[in-house]
């Protein structure tokens, strides 16, 4: 079992549509969690992270943590043709301080105008 | 800040050569690390630096593979002798020691033949 993992998609939805894209995660001693989009071609780019549990708000995207189900969420509220990329889950797997951040494989968005 | 920057963006070598990708992490960064993509694979950490020093190569796939930081401002990534399974995007992510965000570069595509 990997360590985090992700639906590779992709993931189509209309312009304007709320957005939910999924992680699970194998350890329940992962205390960090992050989120990385990735354009075509580019390097991924942080766009969140959360700690522990409970959810994190940042204009229309929204992180979410359970703990219990070792489940991560982002959803981004009124989706954007500009929000079509690959979004990465990742978590420190080997050491809280962040030096080594362990990625899902990542879930391809497209969303259409 | 103009990031971190990469190069070549593209390589096309045949087997048997050997390769060296360049990075210039962001001023001040203290912490780097190098990253594979494939699609198999997804996003693998191969070596990190804190402070020019080597702290984990673990990700390191073969002894063909050798990652050196001679100063602040620069790193290398070396294969050689490299092969066709080396193919991959190399990505190189620079932070500081505080906070979470690594800033990536925009990746050398590697294509070896």
């Amino acid at each position: 079992q990997k360590e985090v993992e992700q639906d590779p998609g992709p993931l189509s939805v209309p312009e304007g549509a709320i957005v939910s894209l999924n992680c699970t995660y194998s350890n329940s001693a992962f205390q960090y969690f992050m989120w990385y989009r990735q354009y075509s071609r580019k390097g991924p780019e942080l766009l969140m992270y959360t700690y522990s549990s409970g959810n994190k708000e940042d204009g229309r995207f929204t992180a979410q943590v359970d703990k219990s189900s070792k489940y991560i969420s982002l959803f981004i509220r009124d989706s954007q043709p500009s929000d079509s990329a690959t979004y990465l889950c990742a978590s420190p797997t080997r050491d809280n301080a962040g030096n080594m951040l362990t990625f899902g494989g990542g879930t391809r968005l497209m969303v259409k105008p | 800040d103009a990031g971190v920057i990469q190069s070549p963006r593209h390589e096309v070598t045949e087997m048997g050569q050997e390769v060296t990708l360049r990075c210039k992490p962001i001023s001040g960064h203290d912490y780097l690390f190098w990253y594979r993509q494939t699609m198999m694979r997804g996003l693998e950490l191969l070596i990190y630096f804190n402070n020019n020093v080597p702290i984990d190569d673990s990700g390191m796939p073969e002894d063909r593979f050798s990652a050196k930081m001679p100063n602040a401002s620069f790193s290398t990534l070396k294969i050689q002798p490299s092969e066709p399974r080396d193919s991959a995007v190399y990505f190189c992510a620079s932070r500081t020691g505080v906070g979470y965000g690594y800033t990536f570069g925009s990746g050398t595509r590697l294509t070896v033949v």
